[in-house]
């Protein structure tokens, strides 16, 4: 079967730096996203890696490893307005897109 | 309209009842899809659209039908509701086809009670 997992739950301080992790399991690979959700909203585009290394985009970067068939969100001087799910999805060999459950971030001030 | 816009925001259904879920996008996108939202679950694909008149089934879509008959509207129709199909219901669009980035509309809440 197909899996993506995601921790479901983290907590950060506000200024401080997190890093997401998202590891997956699918029948082949053809790309990975990163979605931002805050509460009760749609999720909203962040990231998008194929290759694998680190892209960065201002205050998030997103790092990608094919053959471990892993990645993360990195998320630096945090701020309150963070506070939301992070949600990682797979682009599959059937160009399906596989969507993990998502984390939830907290930031405390 | 400035992206995609859904209709209504929530609904109260009673079971057995029909329901269509309006999606519009001003974008032109040729692929539209259909999710829905369940807590603790991804965001699972119920149809989708890479053009205007055709559809596919996703991975939850009994229970459910899609029409496509312009690249602007994507509807989603609930024959018989049940109360599982209680959820958040989420449509998006891309240009091109799923390795691009898709834009969210802001979501219908649906209960069937």
């Amino acid at each position: 079967g197909q899996n993506i997992d995601q921790p479901t739950e983290m907590t950060a301080t506000e200024g401080a730096i997190v890093q997401i992790n998202c590891t997956y399991q699918t029948s082949g690979f053809n790309g990975l996203f990163w979605y931002q959700q805050h509460a009760g909203e749609a999720p909203t585009f962040l990231s998008y890696n194929v290759l694998d290394g680190l892209e960065e985009k201002g205050r998030f970067s997103s790092f990608l490893s094919r053959s471990k068939g892993y990645s993360y969100l990195l998320l630096k001087e945090l701020q309150m307005k963070d506070s939301a799910s992070y949600l990682c999805a797979v682009v599959d060999s059937n160009y399906q897109l596989i969507w993990g459950a998502g984390t939830k971030l907290i930031i405390k001030p | 309209i400035a992206g995609i816009t859904q209709a209504p925001t929530s609904q109260i259904l009673a079971a057995g009842r029909r329901m269509t879920l309006r999606c519009t996008q001003d974008m032109r996108h040729n692929a539209m899809y259909w999710y829905r939202q369940d807590l603790g679950l991804g965001l699972r694909l119920i149809h989708y659209s890479n053009t205007a008149g055709t559809t596919g089934k996703g991975e939850v879509p009994d229970g459910y039908s899609v029409s496509r008959a312009n690249t602007d509207d994507f509807p989603l129709t609930l024959a018989s509701a049940v109360p599982s199909q209680t959820s958040v219901y989420f449509c998006a669009s891309s240009d091109g086809d799923v390795n691009n980035e898709q834009f969210f509309g802001p979501g219908t809440r649906l209960t069937v009670l």
